[in-house]
């Protein structure tokens, strides 16, 4: 069965500093992995995918994350911090063969960027 | 444009009512899922529809039901029996099912029990 964890469910920067959100995942199959923002009271937008192509992937407003098979992870990054990235953010795997229809979701974190 | 529309954006309702919430889509996927988002839960899945006329329960389908009668809809409704309805709730829709594509999701409805 699949399943993804997200380390951290707050996770505070200062603007201008780097942003590192961490997602682990676990899957039976090579996994497809993505990640989603959602902004108060919207919808999930979809910031950026890894399908097993290049495993660094580029997503928008400058967000990247990049697949490590041997650590199972997919952590998501961003150089610098703005005001506008504060959200929360949500990794989400593949899901083969399970219930979950399509995509299997983390718990989310949600950014804080402070002035 | 071509999305998901969700209506109504906010929706109250009184104990003992059911409600139904619309989700349309005009992208043309075959299958939609109705999440339930609670504070620090993360989203949960109601239902999911592969295709029209076809519907699975998800890990928290007790007190809601759905139909799948047209390809670009799939209403959901809060029954009665719906214990704890007050949430919100996000509707979204993919190429095909099995995870291999991503969801686009609507902007949501909240849904307040009063």
């Amino acid at each position: 069965a699949q399943s993804v964890t997200q380390l951290g469910s707050h996770v505070s920067v200062s603007e201008g500093a780097l942003v590192l959100l961490r997602c682990n995942y676990s899957s039976s199959v090579p996994p497809y992995l993505f990640w989603y923002v959602q902004y108060p009271n919207q919808g999930l937008q979809l910031l950026l995918k890894y399908t097993s192509a290049a495993t660094l992937v580029k997503g928008i407003n400058g967000f990247e994350a990049e697949f490590k098979k041997s650590e199972t992870s997919f952590h998501l990054t961003k150089p610098s911090a703005h005001m506008s990235d504060a959200a929360e953010y949500f990794c989400a795997v593949s899901d083969y063969g399970g219930s979950q229809g399509n995509l299997i979701f983390g718990k989310g974190t949600k950014l804080s960027v402070k002035p | 444009d071509g999305g998901i529309t969700q209506s109504p954006k906010y929706l109250f309702r009184k104990e003992g009512q059911n409600v139904t919430l619309s989700c349309e889509q005009n992208l043309n996927h075959d299958a939609m899922y109705w999440y339930r988002q609670d504070p620090g839960q993360g989203l949960r899945l109601i239902y999911y529809s592969q295709i029209v006329n076809d519907f699975q329960k998800g890990d928290i389908a007790e007190g809601y039901s759905v139909s799948r009668e047209k390809k670009e809809s799939f209403p959901l409704t809060v029954t009665s029996a719906q214990k704890n309805p007050t949430a919100f709730y996000l509707c979204a829709s993919s190429i095909e099912a099995r995870g291999r594509t991503e969801a686009f999701f609507g902007q949501g409805t909240r849904l307040t029990v009063v």
